[in-house]
């Protein structure tokens, strides 16, 4: 079975410019969550969503946005990008139902270069 | 709210001894707790999860790890360690953010160096 897919892989945009990261999660899973990863640094929680709402947003501006489609697939939007944007951005896709939104299954993630 | 630590930055080990990765949490209710591995370049891969009932957890390839409420600590645990385990390992706390809102909170993560 395929697991989370990302697109894309690599991406670099210059400052103050907008980007949209994409992801497919597992086949059957209907909730999608986002994170940034510094270098160095743990996952930080951006969004989840859950049948296209969203169900938990992280501490990060209003220049983030995201969005769930009927698919289930997902994009997270960045506006006005600034050097510290610059990240590996993950998605995790899990299961519906209470339990299950924590046991996340994640992507390869896309590494985003802002110049 | 709740948080993660993980007091080791960095781990290096021998091939074939045992290891050991310390995890605190902070979190007034029961927690969801979850211990992931990065290799170079990777996403996440979940090891193992502890929800309720048994406190000592076995995970995929030969991971275990113990809850220990009195502690607030889910240390991971390996008898015997490849030279393939050399990867990031990240801890993490699932727990409710508010009303239906669900988050995983993360630590900082240890970085494991094996040695020949």
């Amino acid at each position: 079975d395929a697991g989370v897919t990302q697109s894309p892989t690599h991406l670099i945009k210059t400052r103050g410019q907008h980007v949209t990261l994409r992801c497919s999660p597992i086949s059957g899973h209907k909730s999608v969550s986002w994170y940034q990863q510094v270098l160095g640094q743990g996952p930080q929680f951006i969004f989840q969503y859950y049948e296209k709402e969203e169900r938990g947003r992280g501490n990060f501006p209003d220049r983030f946005s995201a969005r769930q489609f009927p698919n289930y697939s997902s994009e997270l939007n960045v506006n006005a990008l600034l050097l510290g944007d610059s990240a590996l951005y993950l998605c995790a896709s899990s299961l519906q139902g209470a339990v299950f939104l924590f046991e996340q299954y994640f992507g390869p993630g896309t590494r985003l270069t802002v110049t | 709210a709740q948080s993660v630590t993980q007091p080791d930055i960095h781990i290096t080990v021998s091939e074939g001894a045992s290891l050991e990765l310390r995890c605190n949490y902070s979190y007034g209710a029961t927690p969801y707790l979850f211990w992931y591995v990065q290799s170079p370049g990777q996403g996440l891969q979940l090891l193992l999860k502890y929800f309720s009932g048994d406190t000592l957890v076995q995970g995929i390839k030969g991971f275990e790890a113990e809850f220990k409420r009195s502690q607030s600590s889910f240390n991971l645990r390996k008898p015997s360690v490849h030279w393939s385990d050399a990867a990031e390992y990240f801890c993490a706390v699932g727990a409710r953010s508010g009303g239906s809102n669900y988050k995983l909170t993360f630590g900082k993560g240890t970085l494991l160096t094996v040695n020949p």
